[in-house]
């Protein structure tokens, strides 16, 4: 199973762009990368998924290098209702695999006024 | 879709009782996910069903806890007896197919005195 390593937390202020970096140094062929927002009290939110390269929604923005062995969420212009857990994942989306996806510790953001 | 229903959203119980927590996935997803979450552990995936039949509960902590998924609308997990070290906030989420975006339920928090 690929593990995954994010920072414990960081902190931003209104309006600045957030990067959160996820390390997966033994990410398999077949896996995606899958980022979630968890706000206290609540289930985990899906943001974005990619494979390779760069990915964009509405949201947020993930890249991801050639050698895959890590991504980084992009957060543009955030507001202190972006202060959340953001969990990276990495499995593959084959139906029925056995692999599980295991959200690590995540990453506190805090935005600060 | 009303998304994901959790049942019930709180529970109190005593050390030694039966605790049934149950689940309604989103009708036409096909993957059912049990979470449990607590401060020090995290979010842990403790087993999940694929077209209702359990594909991996590796997870599981312990033969006091078991899940059923007797059709495509519903699914149980059991703590019997139950413990204190069992008080989590317990998530379901759905999916259309294993690894593709899951849709997390409100959570029921468990408290076992």
């Amino acid at each position: 199973l690929a593990k995954t390593t994010q920072p414990i937390s960081m902190d931003s202020y209104e309006g600045q762009e957030v990067n959160i970096t996820c390390s997966h140094n033994n990410i398999a062929t077949n896996d995606y990368i899958t980022w979630y927002q968890q706000f206290p009290s609540q289930g985990p939110r899906f943001i974005i998924q990619g494979y390779k390269t760069k990915v964009t929604n509405e949201v947020a923005s993930l890249f991801i290098p050639a050698d895959r062995k890590s991504s980084t969420l992009s957060l543009p212009r955030v507001s202190l209702s972006d202060t959340a857990v953001y969990y990276c994942l990495v499995g593959d989306m084959a139906p029925g695999s056995a692999r599980q996806l295991t959200f690590g510790s995540g990453t506190q953001l805090t935005v600060l006024p | 879709d009303a998304g994901v229903i959790q049942s019930p959203r709180h529970e109190v119980t005593e050390m030694g009782q039966e605790v049934t927590l149950r689940c309604k996935p989103i009708s036409g997803h096909n993957s059912l996910f049990w979470y449990r979450q607590t401060m020090m552990r995290g979010l842990e995936l403790l087993i999940y069903f694929n077209n209702n039949v359990p594909i991996d509960d590796s997870g599981m902590p312990e033969d006091r806890f078991s899940a059923k998924m007797p059709n495509a609308s519903f699914s149980t997990l059991k703590i019997q007896p139950s413990e204190p070290r069992d008080s989590a906030v317990y998530f379901c989420a759905s999916s259309l197919l294993t690894g593709y975006e899951q849709y997390f339920g409100p959570g029921t928090r468990l408290t076992v005195t």
